[in-house]
């Protein structure tokens, strides 16, 4: 079975500051990876996805990802946040079910 | 645009009626997926279809249900057998297949039930 945690309900940053969301895994062999943002009463976006080589992905809106093999983890990163930022991000996994599950979400707020 | 499109927006209903949210594709997906919004619970899947005329129960499906006549089309009813059925409703679809499914929202329906 597969499942991701996302240890941190919220996380709150000043504008400019650095950002990191943690997410940890649980997957027998390598599985696919994700990251989706979700602004207030909408869907979600794809910030950006791993599925295999390079263990550091970009992705839109400045965010990158590294894949830890060893920690079973999947932190998105963002050098400095804006305020547009503000917003519910979900870490997902994917393995041989072929159907994404999704972590809780980390709200991010953003101090100007 | 190609995109996913979910109606209504919002959705009053009284206990014991049911009801049928409505989610339409143009991005000829095949696979298409409901998933159930709670504040601090993250998404849990209801339903999903790989195929046309074929869907399977995701882990929460009790009082819920779904057809796939068409590949655009993927509807769920929330029935009066769904206890708690006030929550934000997302649709989604992705190309299907093994492995690395990006999935495509939609923007939500909210269901409240008064």
């Amino acid at each position: 079975a597969q499942s991701v945690t996302q240890p941190d309900i919220h996380i709150t940053v000043s504008e400019g500051a650095s950002l990191e969301l943690r997410c940890n895994y649980s997957y027998g062999a390598t599985p696919y990876l994700f990251w989706y943002v979700q602004s207030p009463g909408q869907g979600l976006q794809l910030l950006l996805k791993y599925f295999s080589g390079d263990t550091l992905v970009q992705g839109i809106k400045g965010f990158e990802a590294e894949f830890k093999r060893s920690q079973s983890s999947f932190n998105l990163r963002k050098p400095s946040v804006h305020w547009s930022d503000a917003a519910e991000y979900f870490c997902a996994v994917e393995g041989g079910s072929y159907i994404p599950t999704f972590g809780r979400g980390t709200s991010l707020i953003v101090h100007p | 645009d190609g995109g996913i499109t979910q109606s209504p927006k919002y959705l009053f209903r009284k206990e014991g009626q049911n009801v049928t949210l409505s989610c339409e594709q143009n991005l000829n997906h095949d696979a298409m997926y409901w998933y159930r919004q709670d504040p601090g619970q993250g998404l849990r899947l209801i339903y999903y279809s790989q195929i046309v005329n074929d869907f399977q129960k995701g882990d929460i499906a009790e009082g819920y249900s779904v057809s796939r006549e068409k590949k655009e089309s993927f509807p769920l009813t929330v029935t009066s057998a769904q206890k708690n059925p006030t929550a934000f409703y997302l649709c989604a679809s992705s190309m299907g297949g093994a492995g690395a499914n990006v999935l495509t929202f939609g923007a939500g329906s909210r269901l409240t039930v008064l």
